[in-house]
């Protein structure tokens, strides 16, 4: 099994800073085949990015997904309010696993 | 609008069985795989079980194969998830998801149904 970490664990930040979130694999993740969610409080996840690097339909284009391999990026150019959220990685090229998750919240 | 709607929460005690629903709506239902995730404080998101409405072709994680049923009906556009024998360790929240039809992104989320077990 791909074993997913990410980090740092939590991320604090002011809005219109710059956020950067790694997840590394425990081995090479299959034809790029990582996505990144959002969870909101009391919220279903909802798909960032696929691919690596391809952004879901009405993702804003200040999220943008990077990396191959065994390690990927997600960065938020300049964060906004309704950005502070928990983000999740997920590897689909050998059967399907999710990473621990990155907490990014006010400063 | 395309859209995934869940059943409601569950209380439930250990031994008894549980059937939760998940009826999609704005897409074609038969062409993409749906399956259902759960997520617990202690273990996060995982991935429970695929299925293909059009011939109910499943897959399950290997975590969970022999604990649920993953099952749907296609005249009605609902994927199912069930229990014959509910354990308190299956006290979690559970979603319901569309598979891209180009890898297993989940694209479409449903809004969720907590299930708690006591025991």
């Amino acid at each position: 099994e791909i074993v997913l970490t990410q980090s740092p664990g939590s991320l604090s930040l002011s809005p219109g800073e710059r956020a950067t979130l790694s997840c590394r694999a425990s081995q090479t993740v299959g034809t790029d085949y990582l996505a990144w969610y959002q969870q909101k409080p009391g919220q279903a996840p909802r798909l960032l990015i696929y691919g690596a690097s391809t952004r879901a339909t009405g993702i804003p284009d200040r999220f943008s997904g990077s990396g191959s391999g065994t390690d990927f990026t997600l960065t938020i150019s300049r964060l906004e309010p309704e950005d502070f959220a928990v983000y999740y990685c997920q590897q689909y090229g050998t059967s399907f696993t999710f990473g621990p998750g990155t907490k990014v919240d006010f400063k | 609008e395309v859209q995934l709607v869940q059943s409601g929460a569950e209380v439930k005690k250990a031994g008894e069985s549980l059937k939760i629903s998940c009826k999609g709506s704005g897409y074609s239902f038969t062409r993409y795989w749906i399956g259902w995730v759960r997520q617990t404080p202690g273990k996060g998101l995982e991935r429970v079980a695929i299925i293909y409405p059009d011939d109910s072709d499943t897959r399950y994680s290997p975590s969970f194969q022999g604990q649920v049923t993953i099952s749907a009906d296609k005249s009605i556009s609902t994927a199912y998830l069930q229990w014959s024998s509910l354990k308190a360790s299956d006290t979690a929240m559970y979603y319901c998801a569309r598979v891209r039809p180009d890898g297993d992104a989940l694209d479409i989320w449903g809004q969720g149904t907590m299930v708690t077990v006591s025991s």
